[in-house]
């Protein structure tokens, strides 16, 4: 069964642009829950989808946003980067049942770059 | 507010004996606890998971024990193999928001010594 899958692993961007990224769940998995890793700052949860509805959001900016389509894919969009959104964006795939035997599986990542 | 919190940045343990790896947290609201571990350059792989109702869970080299009264859980890892040295992260969840949204961690850097 193929893992979660990020795309691209690497992006460089100037401060004011916008970047989207992009995230495939393993199959059969709904939902679809974005995370931030910076040194400083360690893991955050961004937001969460499931079934293309965001069911759970951190604590971040109106600048950062995503979306799930119709087949678990989602994407997550930061616009006017500013060079603190340098990280690590970790997308995490899951069955979406409340906890129980639902751990999270994550992809490698996606390495922001804002100069 | 640090709700979850791994105070030793890094470990170091000799091949063969036990390592243990502690998480405090301070919400009592959390019911979930989780440990990720993490290789560079790629993302957190999933170890081993706890529910508030248990003290202790069990899968193969790797136990988990959670004390509710003080806030702790620990991951003990027996026999500890160099395969085992990367950055280990103790995540948390409220029950109502399931593990889909995961408070973690700063981690800690375990390093097997052959």
């Amino acid at each position: 069964k193929a893992g979660v899958t990020q795309t691209p692993r690497y992006l460089i961007k100037t401060r004011g642009q916008q970047v989207t990224l992009s995230c495939s769940p393993i199959s059969g998995h709904r939902s679809v829950s974005w995370y931030q890793q910076t040194p400083g700052q360690g893991l955050q949860f961004l937001f969460e989808y499931f079934s293309e509805t965001q069911r759970n959001k951190g604590n971040f900016p109106g600048r950062f946003s995503g979306r799930q389509f119709s087949n678990s894919r989602s994407e997550m969009n930061v616009s006017t980067l500013e060079l603190g959104d340098s990280a690590l964006y970790l997308c995490a795939s899951s069955l979406g049942v409340p906890y129980l035997n639902s751990p999270l599986h994550f992809g490698n990542g996606t390495r922001l770059t804002v100069t | 507010d640090q709700q979850v919190k791994q105070n030793s940045p890094s470990l170091s343990v000799q091949e063969g004996r036990i390592s243990i790896l502690n998480c405090d947290y301070t919400n009592s609201m959390f019911d979930y606890f989780l440990w990720y571990k993490k290789y560079p350059a790629e993302g957190p792989t999933f170890l081993i998971s706890i529910s508030s109702i248990k003290d202790k869970n069990e899968d193969g080299r790797f136990t988990v024990f959670l004390n509710k009264s003080a806030k702790h859980l620990s991951l003990h890892i027996v026999p500890s193999q160099p395969g085992d040295s990367a950055v280990y992260f103790c995540a948390a969840a409220r029950g109502n928001q399931g593990a889909q949204k995961l408070v973690f961690g700063q981690g800690t850097r375990l390093t097997i010594n052959p």
